[in-house]
């Protein structure tokens, strides 16, 4: 059974600051990893997505990726209020074509 | 921009009832999935569908449920009788073809059995 985990949350940080968000997988022949925003009652809209060890950067986010840790994490600089949410992490493997999710981590910015 | 569309929104079904939740992946797209989530839950996946059949499905897609692609846009999913236990969000996502490439997913139909 292929596992996604995150860290449970809810996480709050205070307008401005960055968010920490973190996820590993069980499954090592996992190939590409993204992340979604999932607002209350809305569908996961895509942030990022990372396929390569190491740092990529989108604006305000930075996804880094650890193959041999089985670690991926999302950091959002600059915090602002409207990236209240709840992240999603999702696996993919080589050959299937579904996505594995976690359960997500609710982030709350203050202002 | 190009997006995945679901109808419709919210679905309302008695218990035992088939329901049919239609997609329209984007057009240049080949694979096809449906996700769904149950309240407060995590996304879980039901079945893709590539080249007119199913490529791979989980436990939950049991015989209750089929797919279909009756046309060359729309993408259907049928629960021939519905369980209380099939309330939820149903997601379609759609893709172009590699595991690099992200799915993107419909505004969902919110499906409740009474």
């Amino acid at each position: 059974q292929k596992e996604v985990e995150q860290n449970s949350g809810p996480l709050s940080v205070p307008e401005g600051a960055i968010a920490s968000l973190n996820c590993t997988y069980s499954d090592r022949v996992s190939q590409s990893f993204f992340w979604y925003r999932q607002y209350s009652g809305k569908s996961p809209e895509l942030i990022m997505s990372i396929y390569s060890n190491g740092d990529k950067e989108d604006g305000r986010f930075t996804a880094q990726l650890n193959k041999a840790s089985q670690y991926v994490s999302l950091l959002i600089r600059d915090s602002q209020p409207s990236d209240s949410a709840t992240y999603l992490c999702a696996v993919r493997d080589t050959n299937a074509g579904k996505s594995t999710f976690g359960d997500g981590t609710t982030l709350t910015v203050k202002p | 921009e190009p997006e995945v569309t679901q109808t419709p929104s919210h679905q309302v079904t008695q218990m035992g009832q088939e329901v049919i939740l239609r997609c329209v992946p984007i057009s240049n797209h080949l694979y096809f999935y449906w996700y769904r989530q149950i309240l407060g839950q995590k996304v879980e996946f039901l079945v893709s569908f590539y080249n007119n059949e199913i490529s791979e499905k989980s436990e939950i897609f049991d015989d209750q449920f089929s797919v279909e692609r009756p046309d060359g846009s729309n993408f259907t999913l049928k629960i021939r009788s519905t369980k209380l236990e099939d309330s939820a969000m149903y997601f379609c996502a759609s893709s172009v073809v590699g595991s690099n490439q992200p799915q993107h997913f419909g505004d969902g139909t919110r499906l409740s059995i009474l």
